[in-house]
């Protein structure tokens, strides 16, 4: 399968606790981008990486949550000190960088999403 | 500020009749415009996008979507529904490479 794979597909923790989520994009996708999604909601951005650099951050991203890329492959998106609001879906995405000449955003393509209970 | 609306949470069609699933955008410049499907407990799927050039776009799954710059709108549409096209479907635009997501619209198919 070469589509975008996240792991674990669940996750159920106590709060307080730490959690990571992985994300594997689409090996020549350059752009990496995480979102969560809460029901009934549309997905609310949260960062995205071009390569290993993360571009931008939403004030979503609070100082608990952090995200690397650190060989511009797979990402890690780590929750500390998790809450009850943080119960989500967290979907990643990949793309190819948009094009520079034409402007022309290139197709997200998202993984199955990892849902996080916290208790 | 950008924003994407999407008209109606939850509609509810009999299998064989048009399908419209309504989508606005608030910005000054017109955005590129997306539809995304999301079934059940699986990840998002591009229907279709709008970038430059016409205005009717076709999809997958004999969806297509009309941009229309006056109305600020791209409506998504499917002349005969079919029981499996059940799913969230949401839209969303590109301003400045990001994408700005509407709350989605459940569609219901009814035998």
């Amino acid at each position: 399968d070469t589509g975008v794979s996240q792991n674990p597909r669940h996750k159920i923790t106590k709060r307080g606790q730490n959690v990571t989520f992985r994300c594997d994009p689409i090996s020549e996708h350059n752009r990496l981008y995480w979102y969560r999604q809460t029901l009934g909601q549309g997905p609310e951005f949260l960062t995205y990486f071009q390569n290993e650099a993360q571009l931008e951050k939403s004030r979503l991203l609070s100082d608990r949550f952090s995200a690397e890329r650190p060989k511009g492959s797979f990402s890690t998106l780590e929750i500390q000190r998790t809450e009850q609001g943080d119960s989500a879906m967290y979907l990643c995405a990949s793309s190819l960088r948009p094009s520079l000449t034409s402007g022309v955003i290139n197709e997200q393509f998202f993984g199955p999403g990892t849902r996080l209970t916290v208790l | 500020a950008q924003s994407v609306t999407q008209l109606g949470s939850h509609v509810s069609v009999s299998e064989g009749a048009l399908v419209l699933l309504r989508c606005n955008y608030s910005s000054s410049v017109p955005p590129y415009l997306f539809w995304y499907v999301q079934y059940p407990n699986q990840g998002l799927q591009l229907l279709l996008k709008y970038t430059t050039g016409a205005t009717l776009v076709k999809g997958i799954n004999g969806f297509e979507a009309e941009f229309k710059k006056s109305e600020t709108s791209f409506h998504l549409t499917k002349p005969s529904a079919h029981m499996s096209d059940a799913a969230e479907y949401f839209c969303a635009a590109s301003f400045n490479y990001q994408l700005i997501w509407g709350a989605g619209t459940k569609l219901i198919i009814k035998p």
